[in-house]
């Protein structure tokens, strides 16, 4: 069975400009979850996805990143125009869909490591 | 809010030295625990988890944890470490009802062989 999986592996853009990473969940995983890693800090939680919906979006920096997951398979994540500190990891990670309040397992992704110059 | 705080950014140990690495934690009220594991240039994946009951947790490659729930910590530990678990290690806390994990900022782990 396939991981979730992200592209790119890694982008290097300049200030101001506009990125997009994808992230594919494990295929019927109804939870997709993002998370982003800034250099030294810890991985933050930035918004979660049930199906096409966003349950959660208590995470996103701000109104330059704008998240989507249309069909409720894959998920993009823009971000525009792009900061200096926006630079980092971000990670994707799926998980079944529990019932009220249980939990299944997230699995990660490999992570997009995105540089802002 | 909930945070987890990991006492130790960096270890550097030889092999077949034991290995604790402390977590702590904020939340008093109902907590599920976890440790990540993240090798160089592979996925983060589930070390262990601790729900309930026996607080003395067992996960994967001989790894466990201790949920201490007067001290609100979740120690890892391995009585002898390999070269192979050269990694970075994060403690996390789930955010119940939220269903989002917070992370610790993660010790990386250099075992000597």
């Amino acid at each position: 069975e396939a991981g979730v999986t992200q592209f790119p592996s890694h982008s290097v853009i300049e200030k101001g400009q506009t990125v997009t990473l994808r992230c594919d969940p494990i295929s019927g995983h109804d939870n997709l979850y993002w998370y982003r890693r800034v250099m030294g800090k810890e991985i933050k939680f930035l918004l979660h996805f049930v199906k096409e919906s966003k349950q959660d979006e208590s995470g996103m920096p701000n109104n330059r990143f704008l998240a989507e997951r249309t069909g409720g398979t894959y998920s993009t994540l823009k971000v525009q125009p792009a900061e200096l500190e926006d630079s980092g990891v971000y990670f994707c990670a799926s998980s079944q869909r529990g019932g009220g309040f249980s939990y299944n397992e997230q699995f990660f992704g490999p992570g997009t490591r995105l540089t802002v110059l | 809010a909930q945070s987890v705080s990991q006492h130790n950014h960096h270890v550097i140990l030889s092999e077949a030295a034991s290995l604790e690495l402390g977590c702590n934690y904020s939340y008093g009220g109902t907590v599920n625990l976890f440790w990540y594991v993240q090798y160089p240039g592979q996925h983060l994946q589930l070390l262990l988890k601790y729900f309930s009951g026996d607080p003395l947790v067992k996960g994967i490659k001989g790894f466990e944890a201790e949920f201490i729930k007067s001290k609100f910590s979740f120690n890892l530990r391995k009585p002898s470490v390999q070269w192979s678990d050269t990694a970075e290690y994060f403690c996390a806390v789930l955010n119940t009802g939220f269903q989002k994990l917070v992370f610790g900022t993660g010790t990386r782990l250099l075992v000597s062989p």
